[in-house]
C-alpha cells in the first residue's frame, strides 16, 4: 500500500515549451501533496505544498507563475513548468501525505521526473 | 533559515559491518524525524521515523537514535549489505508546520564487498 505514481519519469523538451508532470496516490487519498526539486548531488528542496481544492502554497523564491500546481482531486496533483528554460532542468519529485490506511501520516514519494530542457 | 545538516557526506563500509549515519538538526521545535533512502534516479524511500517523545526506535536491521539535548539524529544499519548503497537523508518536521519536511544534505553510503 501507500504507492505514489509519478509520470512521466523522463521528459526532454525544447526551450520555451511547457511540461506537465502528474503525481497520483494510487491506493490512498492524499489531502496534501508536495513538490520538490533536486539538483545533482544535492538534497531535496521543497517548492510548494498542494492541498486538494485550494491554491498551492509556494516556498520563498519559487515562482508560482512559472510552476503551476493543480490539485483537483484527492489522488492527483499536477506540476506544470511553463516556458521551460535550460536552467529548469532538474529532477522533480512529488510526495503525498495521507491520513488513512497504509499512508499512516507519512509522506510517500514518487519515483521522480527528470526534466531536460534543450 | 533553520536547516537540517549532516556531518559526513560519504561513508564507505565493508559488507557485513554496521553503518552509522549522523544528522544534526537546528529547529528545536521539530517533533518528528524521518530517514529516507534514495537510490540513483529514484524518489526517496521511507526507512524509519521517530517522534520527539522517544529516543530510540528499531526496525528491521535499522535503528534510529534521537538526542534532543544536542539536536542529533542517527541511523544505524546492522550487517550492511550491497543493496544498502544509496544516499540517506534525514528530514525533520514540525507538527505546526503543515507537515512540511526539511531535508538534510544527505550522506552517500558505499558498501564494499
Amino acid at each position: 500500500g501507500a504507492v505514489v505514481s509519478q509520470h512521466p519519469s523522463w521528459v526532454i523538451c525544447k526551450s520555451g515549451t511547457s511540461v506537465k508532470i502528474e503525481c497520483r496516490s494510487l491506493d490512498f487519498q492524499a489531502t496534501t501533496m508536495f513538490w520538490y526539486r533536486q539538483f545533482p548531488k544535492q538534497s531535496l528542496m521543497l517548492m510548494a505544498t498542494s492541498n486538494e481544492g485550494s491554491k498551492a502554497t509556494y516556498e520563498q523564491g519559487v515562482e508560482k507563475d512559472k510552476f503551476l500546481i493543480n490539485h483537483a482531486s484527492l489522488t492527483l496533483s499536477t506540476l506544470t513548468v511553463t516556458s521551460a528554460h535550460p536552467e529548469d532542468s532538474s529532477f522533480y519529485i512529488c510526495s503525498a501525505f495521507g491520513l488513512a490506511g497504509d499512508a499512516k501520516n507519512i509522506q510517500y514519494f514518487g519515483a521522480g521526473t527528470r526534466l531536460s530542457v534543450l | 533559515g533553520e536547516s537540517v545538516g549532516l556531518h559526513l557526506p560519504t561513508l564507505s563500509v565493508q559488507e557485513g559491518d554496521n553503518s552509522i549515519i549522523n544528522c544534526a538538526y537546528s529547529n528545536s521545535a521539530s517533533d518528528y524525524f524521518i530517514w529516507y533512502k534514495q537510490e540513483s534516479g529514484k524518489g526517496p524511500q521511507f526507512i524509519i521515523d521517530i517522534r520527539s517523545n522517544m529516543d530510540k526506535r528499531q526496525g528491521q536491521r535499522v535503528t534510529v537514535l534521537l538526542n534532543k539535548t544536542v539536536k542529533h539524529l542517527s541511523l544505524q544499519i546492522a550487517a550492511t549489505q550491497p543493496g544498502d548503497s544509496a544516499v540517506y537523508f534525514c528530514a525533520e518536521n514540525f507538527s505546526g508546520g503543515y507537515n512540511k519536511l526539511i531535508f538534510g544534505a544527505g550522506t552517500r553510503l558505499a558498501v564494499h564487498p
